[in-house]
């Protein structure tokens, strides 16, 4: 079946440096994915999506890349800030054959710590 | 622009009985998603509502239910409660499908339902 995993289940880093969150996928014909963040008590929060077709796509301090070969995604944040402390949550759009189900599949979860 | 929305927030039933959980989309959105989310994990796909049939289904046993308005709002039954179903329930909304091509999906906070 289709999972999503995350590489690291806590990733501390310094007020200020840049963090990476990894995260693989087993569904080669997935095509779509979704970075959420999730604070304490609130529902997941749109971060950043990225197609297939793209290698790399750019928000505001946030960057994805997809790795389609090894099938492998990666968030990165710019500049870390306390606000940024939140467990981050890569999603994969499900698929049956080539259908899109319409249900997204989420990894277990990093959390994110910063440090001042 | 309101955003999805979920009632009640907090929710304490003993096992046996029954629960309705409430969701309103964001504007414009047309399909709702529900997932449940156990503590430390990533959200389960439930099931997920389009023009209100359901559109896919994950693997939840049939005491879980659901309903979408004319409105696009949406609920989600629980009968026969069990201990397990102790969980922060997650509804999702996203914009009208087109053809077979995904598209993001933006949670609402959730309700945490507790069984005793």
């Amino acid at each position: 079946g289709e999972s999503v995993g995350l590489h690291l289940p806590t990733l501390s880093v310094q007020e200020g440096d840049n963090s990476i969150i990894n995260c693989a996928y087993s569904n080669s014909a997935s095509d779509y994915f979704i970075w959420y963040k999730q604070e304490s008590g609130k529902g997941p929060q749109f971060i950043i999506d990225i197609r297939s077709n793209m290698d790399k796509r750019q928000g505001q301090r946030v960057t994805v890349l997809l790795n389609k070969t090894v099938k492998h995604l990666s968030l990165q944040i710019a500049a870390t800030q306390p606000g940024d402390s939140a467990v981050y949550f890569c999603a994969e759009n499900g698929h049956q054959g080539s259908s899109n189900t319409g249900k997204l599949i989420f990894g277990q979860g990093t959390t994110l710590q910063v440090k001042p | 622009e309101t955003g999805v929305t979920q009632s009640p927030t907090h929710l304490i039933k003993t096992r046996g009985q029954q629960v309705t959980l409430r969701c309103s989309s964001q504007s414009g959105h047309n399909t709702v998603s529900w997932y449940q989310q156990a503590l430390g994990q990533g959200p389960q796909f439930i099931f997920q509502y389009y023009r209100e049939e359901e559109n896919g289904r994950g693997n939840f046993p049939p005491r879980f239910s659901g309903l979408q308005f004319p409105n696009y709002s949406s609920e989600l039954n629980v009968n026969a409660l069990e201990l397990d179903d102790s969980a922060l329930y997650l509804c999702a909304s996203s914009p009208p499908l087109a053809g077979n091509i995904p598209d993001t999906q933006y949670f609402g906070p959730g309700t945490r339902l507790t069984v005793l």
